[in-house]
Parts: C-alpha cells; structure tokens; sequence
C-alpha cells in the first residue's frame, strides 16, 4: 500500500508561471517531509523540508505547504524556469527515524 | 554540505557475474546507509539499511544473500549484487542521513545493465 502518493506522474508549466506539485499521505504519524528534484541518472538533490507543527515554509522561489488535516502537502515553485525541469519526489517520515517513504514522482517540464 | 560519493556512476556487466556498488561519505561519518533502486517511472524503493558494525536490515521482499552490504567504516558501505541477472538492471542509489533539516544526503546513483 503506498503511504505516499504523487497522483500526478506529470506536469506542463510556461516558463515564469507558477508549478504546483502534489502529495498525498495517509499515515497520520508522519511528522517531517522532504521534496527533493532529482535529474536523470543522477542522485536526488534536496529541495525543502516542512515539520508537522508548521503549514508553510519558504526558502527563494520554493514554498511548501502543509495540511495535515487533508494529509496533503505541496510544492510551489514561482516563477518557474527551464532548469526546474526534473523529478520531483514528496518523502515523509515518523517520528524519530530516518526511514523516510517516496511518493511515485511528478516530472516536471518547463517550457520556455 | 554533507557529500556522498557513489561508485561507478554506471556498469554493464554479463549474467552471472558479481558487481559491486561503492558508497562513502566524504567529509562526515555515516553510521547508517540506505540502499535504493529504482524502476524506470517509478519511486526510489528502499532495500535495505546498513549500520556500521553490524548486519544490514533488508526490506520485506529483498533477497539477502542476493544484495550483500558491507559497511565497515564510518564512511564506507558497499552493495554487491551477485550471481546478476537482467531482472537486476536498475538504478542503485544510497543515501546517508546528513542531519539538521536536510533528511538524506543521495549519491549520485549507479545504472546497472546485466546483459
């Protein structure tokens, strides 16, 4: 059963337009997530984390939002750019452990 | 930041034979190394955890004495896949947690192709 679950396998956005990335998760103890962009053939590179005991968090052109509620959070990149174009994957864990779970990935293609 | 190298970038070896996937942490101590694969479209699925000193943990699933882990320093864990079929054609990575807020650091993955 997938804990984490990235129900869109793709995304289309205009260059300078906003990217919006989706997560869904169904265990309610998990209290830290992650988004990482991952490239082909290559290892995934960290994007931006969110604690449960927040709902939002920034960093640049990134904002991740959590609602822990609905259990889904998100990813939004504004403005976008060619270069954002990758993998993203949502990854969630429990308290106390670094046994995080990966969503299935979004790829994400910015046209310029 | 935190940095874990990963060895060889890609290998294409013949069925049957042994391939052996290198991990090091660079410039911290990694007690604990997680083993990924990955399928074409598909989400980074954990294999097993290695902890220094002592033996992996492996995933419901993952065949023991098919995927041997080494860890046997701080900043060293290997993956071997042996006895290599085409089925075993993936894409291997590890990961180190790196601390703070940062979750895992990745390596930067290993294709391999059994042909």
């Amino acid at each position: 059963d997938q804990q984490v679950k990235q129900n869109s396998p793709s995304l289309s956005v205009q260059e300078g337009r906003i990217s919006i990335l989706n997560c869904d998760y169904t265990n309610s103890m998990f209290d830290y997530f992650l988004w990482y962009k991952k490239y082909p053939a290559e290892g995934p590179t960290f994007l931006i984390s969110i604690s449960s005991i927040k709902d939002k968090n920034e960093d640049g052109r990134f904002t991740v939002f959590l609602n822990k509620s609905a259990k889904h959070l998100s990813l939004h990149i504004v403005p976008s750019q060619p270069g954002d174009s990758a993998v993203y994957f949502c990854a969630a864990r429990g308290t106390g452990t670094y046994k995080y779970i990966f969503g299935t990935g979004t790829r994400l293609k910015v046209l310029a | 930041g935190a940095v874990v190298s990963q060895h060889p970038s890609r290998v294409i070896c013949k069925s049957g034979t042994s391939v052996k996937i290198e991990c090091r942490s660079l410039d911290f101590q990694a007690t604990t190394m997680f083993w990924y694969r990955q399928f074409p479209k598909q989400s980074l699925m954990l294999m097993a955890t290695s902890n220094e000193g002592s033996k992996a943990t492996y995933e419901q699933g993952v065949e023991k004495d098919k995927f041997l882990i080494n860890h046997a320093s701080l900043t060293l864990s290997t993956l071997t896949v042996t006895s290599a079929h085409p089925e075993d054609s993936s894409f291997y990575i590890c990961s180190a947690p790196a601390g703070g807020n940062y979750g895992y650091t990745f390596g930067s993955g290993t294709r391999l192709t059994v042909v």
